[in-house]
């Protein structure tokens, strides 16, 4: 069964300040691992992808998250904050059964002016 | 451009009546997912769809109705046995291999009368 734990469902940060979202995965296979951004009203738009190709996986918006099978951690950092990232933050998880996501249970960014 | 549509934006619903959210996807993908959406719970799975005419119950089913007619369309029907329908309904679609990221529409938010 695969699972993702987001710790802090709440976390705010300055203005230019390193942006660190944690997310740990519970996989029995390999795992295929996302994040996603939701803007209020909005649906959840594709930041990046780690489907092992590479441990450190760049995405848009200046977000990176690397992948530590040692910790099954998949955090994802941005070395500075910008006002227009404030919005939740979702770690999901792919198996290979099924096509089904599993989701984390969201983190909210908030960026203090 | 590609992509998912949902419809409306805003549905409300009254007391016993039934109401039904499109979702319509030109992305070619075979798998097509709703999902409830309600503060502090992330994402949770109402039905999932990975070919068309076959279609499986996710987490929290009870209530809720899908068709997969066509490989384009995946509509949601919330019947009157679902007795807490108010939330953000988000469609998802991607293709079957399970390394590959969900692809969401803008999503549908229901409220009651």
């Amino acid at each position: 069964a695969q699972s993702v734990t987001q710790l802090g469902s709440h976390v705010s940060v300055s203005e230019g300040a390193l942006v660190l979202l944690r997310c740990n995965y519970s996989s029995s296979v390999p795992p295929y691992l996302f994040w996603y951004v939701q803007y209020p009203n909005q649906g959840l738009q594709l930041l990046l992808k780690y489907t092992s190709a590479a441990t450190l996986v760049k995405g848009i918006n200046g977000f990176e998250a690397e992948f530590k099978k040692s910790e099954t951690s998949f955090h994802l950092t941005k070395p500075s904050a910008h006002m227009s990232d404030a919005a939740e933050y979702f770690c999901a998880v792919s198996g290979n059964t099924g096509n089904q996501f599993y989701f984390g249970t969201g983190t909210s960014l908030t960026v203090i002016p | 451009d590609g992509g998912i549509t949902q419809s409306p934006k805003y549905l409300f619903r009254k007391e016993g009546q039934n109401v039904t959210l499109s979702c319509e996807q030109n992305l070619n993908h075979d798998a097509m997912y709703w999902y409830r959406q309600d503060p502090g719970q992330g994402l949770r799975l109402i039905y999932y769809s990975q070919i068309v005419n076959d279609f499986q119950k996710g987490d929290i089913a009870e209530g809720y109705s899908v068709s997969r007619e066509k490989k384009e369309s995946f509509p949601l029907t919330v019947t009157s046995a679902q007795k807490n329908p108010t939330a953000f309904y988000l469609c998802a679609s991607t293709h079957r291999s399970s390394n590959q990221p969900q692809h969401f529409g803008d999503g549908t938010r229901l409220s009651i009368l």
